[in-house]
């Protein structure tokens, strides 16, 4: 079956311009979570979605948002890009019922110049 | 969540067997120990899940002790391409919780020829 897919790969802004990056889920899975990964802090988790709603959110500002549609399918929005958002941006899906683990994309390497 | 700790980094050998240990002080009774493996530039992979005692899967081994204090990842033998980034996790079935995955800075494995 299909892995989780994100979009674009790679991505290059400049600081002030906002960003739009897609996610979609393994056919089934009712859950998206979106990571931040950068050398310095690691994987953090921004937040997760579960049947269009935020269930979750993590300890981000609200320059990053998100939103789930009816199919499952994900997008994560950061606005008025800052150097220190360039990271690997990395979406997750499961089932979202409590059990199973969750399955990683490859993730969206934004970078802010 | 319980905090995990593991080792920063650890070096083996093609064809040796590799054990990581986590320790977990604070896990609670509910809570299940999950470990990821991560190459660069990709998305986490799960590897094993248990709860106590032993679990093996086609790529690994998990060993829990009875006061789930800590557990050990064992990795029979590796190869070079089992170089990459251990993380353990502490949380209900999903590996998380309210606050998503939580990744510590993970265990770096190196396998040398």
């Amino acid at each position: 079956k299909a892995g989780v897919t994100q979009t674009p790969r790679y991505l290059i802004k400049t600081r002030g311009q906002q960003v739009t990056l897609s996610c979609s889920p393994i056919s089934g899975h009712r859950s998206v979570s979106w990571y931040q990964q950068t050398p310095g802090q690691g994987l953090q988790f921004l937040f997760e979605y579960f049947s269009e709603t935020q269930r979750n959110k993590g300890n981000f500002p609200g320059r990053f948002s998100g939103r789930q549609f009816s199919n499952s399918r994900s997008e994560m929005n950061v606005s008025t890009l800052e150097l220190g958002d360039s990271a690997l941006y990395l979406c997750a899906s499961s089932w979202g019922t409590g059990s199973g683990g969750y399955t990683f994309g490859s993730g969206t390497r934004l970078t802010v110049v | 969540l319980a905090k995990t700790t593991q080792p920063i980094s650890m070096d083996s050998y093609e064809g040796q067997e590799v054990n990581i240990t986590c320790s977990h002080n604070n896990i609670a009774t509910n809570d299940y120990i999950t470990w990821y493996q991560q190459f660069p530039s990709q998305g986490p992979r799960f590897i094993i899940q248990g709860y106590k005692t032993k679990v093996t899967n086609e790529v690994a081994s998990l060993f829990i002790p009875a006061d789930r204090k800590s557990s050990t990842l064992s990795l029979p033998r590796v190869s070079l391409s089992d170089t990459a980034v251990y993380y353990c996790l502490v949380g209900d079935r999903t590996g998380g919780g309210a606050d998503g995955l939580t990744f510590g800075k993970g265990t770096h494995l190196i396998i040398q020829p």
